[in-house]
C-alpha cells in the first residue's frame, strides 16, 4: 500500500501568509496526486487533482507541484476562508490513501 | 444540480449490521465509478471501498474486506455499502463520493460529495 505523509500536521499562520504543505509517498507515484480542503462538518471539497491541476472554481491563489515522491500544495496568500484542514490522496492504485491532514489555523 | 445523499446511519451494537445508502440525481449515475469515504470523529479521511460503473469490480480497504460490501443499483441511481460484524473502529462518517472525469478522462479523485452519514457503533 502506498502510504502518504503530510507535513507540517497543524499550522499556525495569518491572514496573507504564503503557506506550504508538504505531502511524501511512499512510493513513486508520478503525479496522481490530489488535495482537498475539508472545513468542521462539511465534506472534503477537491482543490487540485493530477498533482498540479486546478480544479473548475478554486482560486488562483492554490497551487500544487511535485511528481514521484514529493508534492507541494501552496496557498500564495491566505485567506480567511482558507482556515481548514487540508489532505493529500493518491490516484495512482488500489487501496487509495489520503495523507495524515494539515490543520491550518489562526495564529 | 449534482447531489449525493446518504441514509442509514445510527447506532448499532458492536458485531451489528447496518445498510447504507447513497441516493445520486443530476448526473448519469451509471457512468461513474462511485467510492465510500469514512472518517472517524476528530481524524482524518479514509477510504473504505469503490465500485465500477457496471458493479463488476469493487475494491476495499484490508480494514473492511469480508465485512463490508458495496453494490449498486444503476436503474435506481443509488449506492449502498451493506456493514456486518462491526466494531468500534467502525465509527465514523461515511461519504459517498462521484469520481472525477474530464473529458474522456477519469481519475481517482472525488469532486462530489454527499454530506455523510454518521455510524456509531457502540454498546
Amino acid at each position: 500500500d502506498i502510504q502518504l505523509t503530510q507535513s507540517p500536521s497543524f499550522l499556525s499562520t495569518s491572514v496573507g501568509d504564503r503557506v506550504t504543505i508538504t505531502c511524501r509517498a511512499s512510493q513513486g507515484i508520478s503525479t496522481y496526486l490530489a488535495w482537498y480542503q475539508q472545513k468542521p462538518g462539511k465534506a472534503p471539497k477537491l482543490l487540485i487533482y493530477l498533482a498540479s491541476i486546478l480544479q473548475s472554481g478554486v482560486p488562483s491563489r492554490f497551487s500544487g507541484s511535485g511528481s514521484g515522491t514529493e508534492f507541494t500544495l501552496t496557498i500564495s496568500s491566505l485567506q480567511p476562508e482558507d482556515f481548514a484542514t487540508y489532505y493529500c490522496q493518491q490516484l495512482n492504485s488500489y487501496p487509495l490513501t489520503f495523507g495524515g491532514g494539515t490543520k491550518v489555523e489562526i495564529k | 444540480e449534482v447531489q449525493l445523499l446518504e441514509s442509514g446511519g445510527g447506532l448499532v451494537q458492536p458485531g451489528g449490521s447496518l445498510r447504507l445508502s447513497c441516493a445520486a440525481s443530476g448526473f448519469s449515475f451509471p457512468a461513474y465509478t462511485m467510492t465510500w469515504v469514512r472518517q472517524a470523529p476528530g481524524k482524518g479521511l479514509e477510504w473504505v471501498s469503490s465500485i465500477s460503473n457496471s458493479g463488476g469490480t469493487t475494491y476495499y480497504a484490508d480494514s473492511v474486506k469480508g465485512r463490508f460490501t458495496i453494490s449498486r443499483d444503476n436503474s435506481k441511481n443509488t449506492l449502498f455499502l451493506q456493514m456486518h460484524s462491526l466494531r468500534g473502529e467502525d465509527t465514523a462518517v461515511y461519504y459517498c463520493a462521484k469520481r472525477y472525469c474530464s473529458g474522456d478522462t477519469c481519475y481517482n479523485a472525488f469532486h462530489i460529495w454527499g454530506q455523510g452519514t454518521m455510524v456509531t457503533v457502540s454498546s
